[in-house]
């Protein structure tokens, strides 16, 4: 069954840096997107991408957060100046037309 | 501001009988409802998702809604341990571009 990929699982990074988190969305898919979840808590939406570029983002989706899809087929997800309160699990998931969202196994964030 | 809420649980069912999970939400123009199953430490895993025209079943999930009093539910018949996970509900959010969650209900199946 066609499974959506990312890496790393697990990322601890010092406050401040920059992370990358990477997706491989399935590959008929034309709707992806990320969503955050910290511990314990709802699931968050961040940002959706459609046709090369973003078609919705949330509040917490500031200055602080891209995204992109350098070469057709991955799809990242970069903060800068990582602060605590970034420490969540972050996951990518992308959709076809008209069907239900497949999800990463995800990326736990980790901001020491 | 768009909500979807859920019972935390847990809720407790016996191996065998159907387990109930229900999901309210408050936009009325909703007209996609997600149920997804997450597993402590795991990411969500789509069960099914219906639209605002009907209900579903398939193999032992059932999904309903009742637009009127919009909530959706869940069923899960011949409930097994292995069913034990939190149930997340989501909607589509007003530009459908995005789901909106509710936080959970965590279902425990006894032997």
């Amino acid at each position: 069954e066609p499974e959506v990929t990312q890496t790393p699982s697990h990322q601890v990074t010092q406050m401040g840096q920059e992370v990358i988190l990477r997706c491989v969305p399935i590959s008929n898919h034309l709707y992806f997107y990320w969503y955050r979840q910290i511990l314990g808590q709802k699931v968050e939406f961040l940002v959706s991408f459609y046709n090369n570029e973003i078609s919705e983002k949330s509040e917490i989706f500031d200055d602080q957060f891209s995204v992109e899809r350098p070469d057709g087929s991955n799809f990242t997800l970069k903060i800068r100046s990582t602060k605590l309160e970034d420490s969540a699990m972050y996951f990518c998931a992308s959709r076809p037309t008209g069907g239900g969202y497949t999800f990463g196994s995800g990326t736990r964030l980790t901001v020491v | 501001q768009k909500e979807v809420e859920q019972n935390s649980g847990p809720l407790s069912v016996p191996e065998g009988a159907i387990a109930s999970l229900n999901c309210t939400y408050s936009d009325r123009g909703s007209q996609s409802f997600f149920w997804y199953r997450q597993y402590s430490g795991k990411s969500p895993e789509l069960i099914m998702f219906i639209y605002s025209n009907g209900d579903k079943e398939d193999g032992r999930f059932t999904a309903q809604l009742n637009k009127a009093s919009q909530y959706v539910s869940l069923l899960i018949r011949d409930s097994q341990p292995s069913d034990s996970a939190t149930y997340l509900c989501a909607v589509n959010g007003p530009s459908n571009y995005q789901l909106i969650w509710g936080a959970g209900t965590k279902l425990i199946i006894k032997p």
